[in-house]
């Protein structure tokens, strides 16, 4: 079975903290991408990557970097944490034109304090 | 740019009945994707759905389907014989085919199938 795997289910940080939100998937895709997801919101695009060290500004990327230094792997970097960056974040990874849809993680639901 | 409405922040039925879920969107585009995504309480968003915008007859994946109407951009969804596991957030989603590295997604409708 296909997995896109969040490290952390939860995650509690405080103020000012840089925090590392890590996601691996298993499936060769070249695309990665994080989302954050808040009630009424939907889910907003932070950053997306299309190739190793390669990376795209979403919607909202102030606040937030990300790092892919394997194909597998892409994470995000909270540089200094606040608490309005207390949401769910999402991983998501696709194959090519992603046009068959994107395969999600669980999502990490981060409190910052 | 792109958007995508979803009107109904709220949903109930009952089990076994049928139900449907509104999504309306705003493109200049004319080759498109759209999606019906499901996150239920474990969190883990599912692919439910998918409709090429170029195809004019309506996806369906057993109780599922959906009323893609291009004209007016609208892309409902049913759930017929609703079943306690489609309890659930339910995420309509857009994506053009020029650019999809660019999925757009509605705030979410939050059904409820009640016993």
């Amino acid at each position: 079975d296909v997995k896109v795997t969040q490290s952390s289910r939860y995650l509690v940080k405080r103020t000012g903290e840089k925090v590392f939100l890590e996601c691996v998937q298993d499936m060769d895709h070249e695309n990665m991408f994080w989302y954050r997801q808040d009630p009424g919101l939907g889910l907003r695009l932070i950053y997306f990557s299309y190739d190793v060290k390669m990376k795209e500004k979403g919607d909202i990327p102030e606040g937030y970097s990300v790092s892919r230094e394997k194909k597998e792997r892409f994470s995000l970097i909270l540089e200094s944490a606040s608490t309005n960056q207390t949401s769910m974040y999402l991983c998501a990874s696709s194959f090519g034109g992603g046009n068959y849809g994107y395969t999600f993680g669980s999502g990490t639901r981060l409190t910052v304090v | 740019a792109q958007t995508v409405t979803q009107s109904q922040p709220e949903m109930s039925v009952q089990e076994a009945e049928t139900v449907t879920l509104s999504c309306t969107y705003d493109t200049s585009e004319n080759n498109y994707y759209l999606f019906w995504y499901k996150q239920p309480p474990s969190r883990q968003m599912i692919l439910v759905i998918r409709q090429e915008a170029y195809k004019q007859q309506n996806a369906t994946e057993n109780r599922f389907s959906v009323n893609f109407q291009k004209a007016a951009k609208s892309f409902s969804l049913k759930i017929s014989d609703s079943q306690l596991g489609d309890t659930a957030m339910y995420f309509c989603a857009f994506m053009t085919h020029y650019n999809n590295n660019d999925m757009r997604f509605g705030a979410g409708t939050r059904l409820t199938v009640k016993p």
